[in-house]
């Protein structure tokens, strides 16, 4: 059973280029979230999609930042103009569609990251 | 929002021995509260997770303990080994398929021989 794929897992981008992170979630998955982690801290929610809609984007930038999860393929996220602040890891999850009824609750299942370096 | 408070950041402990590592939520709706395990280089891994329906849960060397009224919950590791060095984070969040994680700072376990 292949986990949440992260790729690349290191990105290493030039001031203002641009940097795509893809994330592949867990075979039946339908829900992804993406967080952000740097150094010595804890992971920071930025974005949480379905299936072509973005449910809660409440931890994004309001510039420069951009997430989707289209129909087929990997969910992105997309980083414009990248600024050395950007650099940390960035990790995406997974979890399944929740069936039945009742206060259950789907964990999280996270990929091994992207790692950004903005030089 | 949520605010997650971890203590302590760093833990040291001989192989053998227990550690401990407790955390604070704000938000009394929370009701779900997992704990991670992230190794260098690699995502975090859930290794157990409460829910506000329940006071303890155990699962081998590892148990978590939940408090409601005080809005706080600890992990338990019994038995430390050296595989057990890593960063552990507590998170809090609401049940259902459409919840975010707060999560906690970090510790970083050390589990010396």
């Amino acid at each position: 059973n292949a986990g949440v794929m992260q790729n690349p897992r290191h990105l290493v981008r030039r001031r203002g280029q641009e940097a795509r992170l893809r994330c592949s979630p867990m075979k039946g998955h339908s829900h992804v979230y993406w967080y952000r982690q740097l150094p010595e801290e804890g992971l920071k929610f930025m974005v949480y999609l379905q299936k072509e809609n973005i449910i809660d984007e409440s931890g994004m930038p309001k510039e420069r930042f951009s997430a989707e999860f289209p129909k087929e393929g990997p969910s992105i996220l997309r980083i414009q103009q990248v600024v050395r602040g950007d650099s940390a890891a960035y990790f995406c999850a997974s979890s399944p569609i929740r069936s039945g009824t009742g206060a259950g609750h789907s964990p999280l299942h996270f990929g091994n990251g992207t790692r950004l370096t903005v030089t | 929002g949520e605010n997650v408070e971890q203590h302590p950041s760093t833990l040291s402990v001989q192989e053998g021995d227990s550690a401990v590592i407790k955390c604070t939520y704000s938000d009394s709706a929370s009701n779900y509260f997992p704990w991670y395990k992230q190794e260098l280089g690699k995502g975090p891994q859930l290794i157990i997770d409460i829910r506000s329906n329940v006071g303890e849960k155990k699962d081998q060397r590892i148990a978590v303990t939940l408090n409601k009224t005080a809005k706080h919950f600890s992990l338990h590791i019994t038995e430390t080994q050296p595989e057990d060095s890593a960063v552990y984070f507590c998170a809090a969040g609401l049940t259902g398929t459409a919840s975010k994680l707060t999560f906690g700072t970090g510790t970083r376990l050390q589990v010396t021989l």
